[in-house]
């Protein structure tokens, strides 16, 4: 089982409020991504990190920002909502050097109003 | 053109039955691949990695062409339990990130 959190798990906020994201991972692991996904849709990777101060934006535009001050934590943050982030936000990790594949949080589910 | 393609499905498929997903990948430099399995609402869990020589997880085959650059899953005795959106991923050498496919929805029924 992978130990990596997000909270909060649900979330629901008005227009222009600030909200973050946060992931936590306790594995290790110096590689950790979001990714944005709409109910029935494909996974889109929005920003992605290879360790401590290292942040990249990913495949899908996003207006969030993203920090990594330390291994195990990869907050996200939204300045001001719109209704249009309205969607399910997952985190995953990985280590570096070993096998590819990314273990993933349980997700949390932003609605703006 | 997708860089990872994959039937959207749905497969309907009664228990038991034994059921198979094809992905293809477009890029020549992939080198790793997984299945992955997504409940509706939940987060992707790595199912299985697919190895070149083809590998079995119980239930679970899957099988690794690179000359026609596909991977396929094979489900057999299909359980309710398997109903899901079965990824198929890849990862391309020189890239830091993972190419997930749109997934192939399986409904398994009594």
């Amino acid at each position: 089982e992978a130990d990596i959190y997000q909270t909060p798990r649900y979330l629901v906020i008005g227009t222009g409020k600030k909200i973050t994201l946060e992931c936590s991972q306790t594995m290790g692991h110096d590689k950790m991504y979001w990714y944005q996904q709409d109910p029935g849709m494909e996974l889109h990777l929005i920003h992605y990190s290879y360790g401590v101060n290292s942040t990249e934006k990913g495949d899908l535009s996003s207006e969030s920002t993203v920090s990594r001050i330390r291994t195990e934590h990869f907050p996200l943050t939204l300045e001001s909502a719109r209704p249009s982030h309205t969607s399910q936000y997952l985190c995953a990790s990985r280590r570096v050097g070993g096998p590819h594949e990314q273990y993933f949080g349980p997700g949390t589910r932003l609605t703006v109003t | 053109r997708k860089e990872v393609e994959q039937d959207p499905g749905p497969f309907n498929v009664p228990e038991g039955a034994t059921v198979a997903f094809n992905c293809t990948y477009s890029n020549s430099a992939s080198q790793s691949f997984f299945w992955y399995r997504q409940d509706c609402r939940k987060e992707p869990k790595l199912l299985m990695s697919v190895y070149s020589s083809g590998n079995e997880d119980g239930r679970f085959t899957a099988q690794l062409n690179r000359a026609s650059q596909y991977i396929s899953l094979l489900i057999r005795d299909s359980k309710l339990s398997d109903s899901a959106t079965y990824l198929c991923v890849v990862n391309i050498r020189g890239f830091q990130k993972l190419v997930f496919g749109t997934g192939t929805r399986l409904l398994v029924s009594p």
